[in-house]
């Protein structure tokens, strides 16, 4: 099945350790995004990428790094530098102006630094 | 001012009733325009896109004025299950790459 996957779907950290966000994605999109989510709140645009070894910084870069080595994968590490971890992280893809530009999402990781 | 702004809401409406949400854009070279449904504690998924034409599918009707620069989406005869926050989503494409920017959200409470 073509598709987004994001893993783990739930993942629990110290406080002070990186971790990394894992998202692949089969759809053939050039286009990536990773998104924050807090309780009650909109998504948030952390980075995103348009093509591979590339990309730029969202609204709220601080205290994360990214990386686009493959077409298929975009992982997220948080770094220990972002201040308050704890949220819901979406990935999603998107394609040219040829293939249509709607973003497809993954089901999201839920980070609890504890 | 916000990129992308909608009124959180929430709406809470019977049963069988019609509601509309707007949703406003500040750049003016924004490409295309999307509505995504996103139920609790799940991921955003694309209820439908929105051409400057407009379009339509069965209850949902969205809408794009440029001039304006705003969208909207209008849901006829709610339904206990159209409760979730509707998410309006801009991308800047062309020049600027695809860059999609999302609202807040807006809430919707469909009660009997």
């Amino acid at each position: 099945d073509g598709g987004i996957t994001q893993s783990p779907k739930y993942l629990f950290r110290k406080e002070g350790q990186n971790v990394t966000l894992s998202c692949e994605q089969n759809l053939n999109h050039d286009a990536m995004y990773w998104y924050r989510q807090d309780p009650g709140q909109g998504l948030r645009l952390i980075y995103y990428s348009q093509i591979v070894n590339d990309f730029q910084k969202g609204d709220i870069a601080e205290g994360y790094s990214v990386s686009r080595e493959k077409k298929e994968s975009f992982p997220l590490t948080v770094t220990s530098a972002q201040k308050n971890p704890t949220a819901f992280y979406l990935c999603a893809s998107s394609g040219t102006w040829l293939l249509g530009t709607e973003a497809f999402f993954g089901q999201g990781t839920r980070l609890t630094v504890v | 001012r916000k990129e992308v702004e909608q009124d959180p809401g929430p709406f809470n409406v019977p049963e069988g009733a019609t509601v509309a949400f707007n949703c406003t854009y500040s750049n003016s070279a924004s490409q295309s325009f999307f509505w995504y449904r996103q139920d609790c504690r799940k991921e955003p998924k694309l209820l439908m896109s929105v051409y400057s034409s407009g379009n339509e599918d069965g209850r949902f009707t969205a809408q794009l004025n440029r001039a304006s620069q705003y969208i909207s989406l209008l849901i006829r005869d709610s339904k206990l299950s159209d409760s979730a926050t509707y998410l309006c989503v801009v991308n800047i494409g062309g020049g600027g790459g695809n860059k999609l920017t999302f609202g807040t959200g807006t809430q919707l409470k469909v009660e009997l």
